[in-house]
């Protein structure tokens, strides 16, 4: 089974473009996640999906970041617009629908870089 | 509001030594408990996971060690190989909520020296 995808695998975007990273999950996988890694935040959480279905959208990210989840295998991520403050590596993750005991398997990553 | 701590934020220990990694967590609601590592320019990955069934579990040279009272949980690594450097994440999830949402702790930079 392929595992969790993600493109573009760089992005470079000058401050105030807007941006999509694409996201497509395990096969078969109900959960999904969009994450935001730096080294100072470490790990944060911007969008979670259930079966396309919205149920957290990040607090603190609401403003410029969007996520959808148009079919059970397609996710995006848009940011609109793009600060420098952005740049990061964007992850999404998937897992099954288990509860909260799922393994969650992380795709490559987006590497953002905002000029 | 960080519900999920971790420490050290880095550790460094010799091969073959044991390297401790210690978390604590606030919500009593939590039950479960997996560790992930990532190597770094890759993805994190779950390497080993608990819940307070019980206080222990093994896989190999890794060992969680759980203790409900004081909310707090330790992934011990026995005879440390220079290929487990890596940045460790602990985290936690409520099942009760039955979501699939983890809260990570901020890692812990574990570098081997051979």
């Amino acid at each position: 089974d392929a595992g969790v995808t993600q493109t573009p695998r760089h992005e470079v975007a000058e401050k105030g473009q807007t941006i999509i990273l694409k996201c497509e999950p395990v096969s078969g996988h109900n959960d999904l996640f969009w994450y935001r890694q730096t080294k100072i935040q470490g790990l944060e959480l911007l969008s979670y999906f259930r079966s396309k279905s919205l149920m957290e959208d990040g607090g603190a990210f609401k403003d410029r970041f969007k996520a959808e989840m148009l079919n059970s295998s397609f996710s995006t991520l848009k940011i609109q617009p793009t600060e420098p403050k952005d740049s990061a590596v964007y992850l999404c993750a998937s897992s099954r629908d288990w509860g909260g005991y799922a393994e969650q398997f992380f795709g490559p990553g987006t590497r953002l870089t905002v000029l | 509001q960080q519900q999920v701590r971790q420490s050290p934020q880095s550790l460094t220990v010799w091969e073959g030594e044991t390297a401790i990694l210690n978390c604590s967590y606030e919500d009593s609601t939590f039950d479960y408990f997996p560790w992930y590592h990532q190597f770094p320019g890759e993805s994190p990955a779950l390497l080993i996971a608990i819940r307070p069934v019980s206080n222990k579990k093994e896989d190999g040279r890794f060992t969680i060690f759980f203790n409900k009272r004081e909310k707090k949980f330790s992934l011990h690594i026995a005879d440390s190989q220079p290929g487990d450097s890596a940045t460790y994440f602990c985290a936690a999830s409520d099942y009760n909520t039955n979501t699939g949402k983890l809260t990570f702790g901020d890692g812990t930079v574990l570098t081997v020296k051979p």
